[in-house]
């Protein structure tokens, strides 16, 4: 079956300007989860989608939000983008949630910010 | 919060056993400790997880003793396409809610070499 799929895959932008990136998750998972991954913080949760609600919320500032939509498809917005926003961005899917053993993540989808 | 702690890289040879280390001093006692591996330009794919004493499974071992404030992820004979990083991860499976908290590891890069 398809995997996690991520769009697009690169990106370029300049600060103060928005963007929306977009996760596909395999068929009949529920759950959606979304990290920012950088050489200097490392790998840290954003939130969670389950079933178009939001369940769970790592410490990131208002300017990171998401949703999900009814076929389980979820969108991530960064507004006003600053230099340190620059970084890998990774969703998963999984069942259950965000510990899911089934967990399976997207490649990513690669933000510059200049 | 349960800071984790990981060596930075390891090097090993083909055919051997590998053994990465994870300190979680503070885990809670709902915690689960789980492992990822990721490879250049991919996203994470799970490993393992478990929540004490040991876990096996096709690919590796969890080892984790009765304090819990440590885990041990054993890869046994690994091969060069073991080249990767590894992430620990610590965290309430069950838990819901905001700012929550979900502390990976730094990563350890390791190398197979032939």
């Amino acid at each position: 079956k398809a995997g996690v799929t991520q769009t697009p895959r690169y990106l370029i932008k300049t600060r103060g300007q928005q963007v929306t990136l977009s996760c596909s998750p395999i068929s009949g998972h529920r759950s959606v989860s979304w990290y920012q991954q950088t050489p200097g913080q490392g790998l840290q949760f954003l939130f969670e989608y389950f079933s178009e609600t939001q369940r769970n919320k790592g410490n990131f500032p208002g300017r990171f939000s998401g949703r999900q939509f009814s076929n389980s498809r979820s969108e991530m917005n960064v507004s006003t983008l600053e230099l340190g926003d620059s970084a890998l961005y990774l969703c998963a899917s999984s069942f259950s949630g965000i510990l899911d053993n089934e967990q399976f993540f997207g490649p990513g989808t690669r933000l510059t910010v200049l | 919060l349960a800071k984790t702690t990981q060596p930075i890289s390891m090097d090993s040879y083909e055919g051997q056993e590998v053994n990465i280390t994870c300190s979680h001093n503070n885990i809670a006692t709902n915690d689960y400790i789980t492992w990822y591996q990721q490879f250049p330009s991919q996203g994470p794919r799970f490993i393992i997880q478990g929540y004490k004493t040991k876990v096996t499974n096709e690919v590796a071992s969890l080892f984790i003793p009765a304090d819990r404030k440590s885990s041990t992820l054993s890869l046994p004979r690994v091969s060069l396409s073991d080249t990767a990083v590894y992430y620990c991860l610590v965290g309430d499976i069950a838990a819901r809610g905001s700012a929550r908290q979900l502390t990976f590891g730094s990563g350890t890069q390791l190398t197979v070499l032939p």
